[in-house]
């Protein structure tokens, strides 16, 4: 399968802890996105890289949590002293830069499967 | 925060007919997307139109922007059982990278 991959699917821990997710972009993708979804909601957008560099972050993402993308291929996203409010399925997109910024904005993004986090 | 907001929250019609929901957002926009989520595939890309766009077609899906009004309108010719998912409209807001999605319109089709 050569779409994006997400590990873990499904993280159960208790509050307080931290937990760390991985995702696998498309290989020749250097745009990569990370998103929050919780029930009866559109997914909310946290950080984008391209390549190794983080370009821009919301203000959802507070100092708790942290992303990276070392080498410009996966990232991770860690969530530290983990609350219940965290519990949601985080998300992560990549795609292709085929659009001039000035052309058009974003192009359109391709997603995994998930991860599932439950803090209880 | 959600740029974007679907109309109606769920809608459910007969295999066959058609299916129409809206799209309303905040801010000027570069493009709007439209994307499918359901259990079985997770979130799905099915259509762009640029904001120089007014229609555009893609197989059974048929995508308006009127962005005078800000709106947008995605119409499914001719349903599916396979089309029961959720539908979200996304917008880049003016100029960021990251979507903005709406909360989404819950298609169920009835065999």
């Amino acid at each position: 399968d050569t779409g994006v991959s997400q590990d873990p699917r499904h993280k159960i821990t208790k509050r307080g802890q931290n937990v760390t997710f991985r995702c696998d972009p498309i290989s020749e993708h250097n745009r990569l996105y990370w998103y929050r979804q919780t029930l009866g909601q559109g997914p909310e957008f946290l950080t984008y890289f391209q390549n190794e560099a983080q370009l821009e972050k919301s203000r959802l993402l507070s100092d708790r949590f942290s992303a990276e993308r070392p080498k410009g291929s996966f990232s991770t996203l860690e969530i530290q002293r983990t609350e219940q409010g965290d519990s949601a399925m985080y998300l992560c997109a990549s795609s292709p830069v085929k659009l001039p910024r000035l052309a058009g904005g974003p192009g359109e993004q391709y997603f995994g499967p998930g991860t599932r986090l439950t803090v209880t | 925060s959600q740029q974007g907001e679907e109309d109606p929250q769920a809608l459910s019609i007969q295999e066959g007919e058609n299916a129409t929901m809206n799209c309303s957002y905040k801010t000027s926009i570069n493009n709007l997307q439209w994307y499918r989520q359901n259990s079985g595939r997770g979130l799905v890309h099915l259509i762009l139109i640029r904001s120089n766009e007014r229609e555009k077609h893609s197989g059974r899906l048929r995508v308006t922007l009127d962005t005078s009004k800000k709106s947008s309108s995605l119409l499914i010719t001719a349903s599916r059982a396979a089309d029961t998912a959720s539908y979200f409209c996304a917008t880049d807001g003016g100029g960021a990278d990251g979507l903005t999605f709406g909360k989404g319109t819950h298609l169920i089709i009835q065999p």
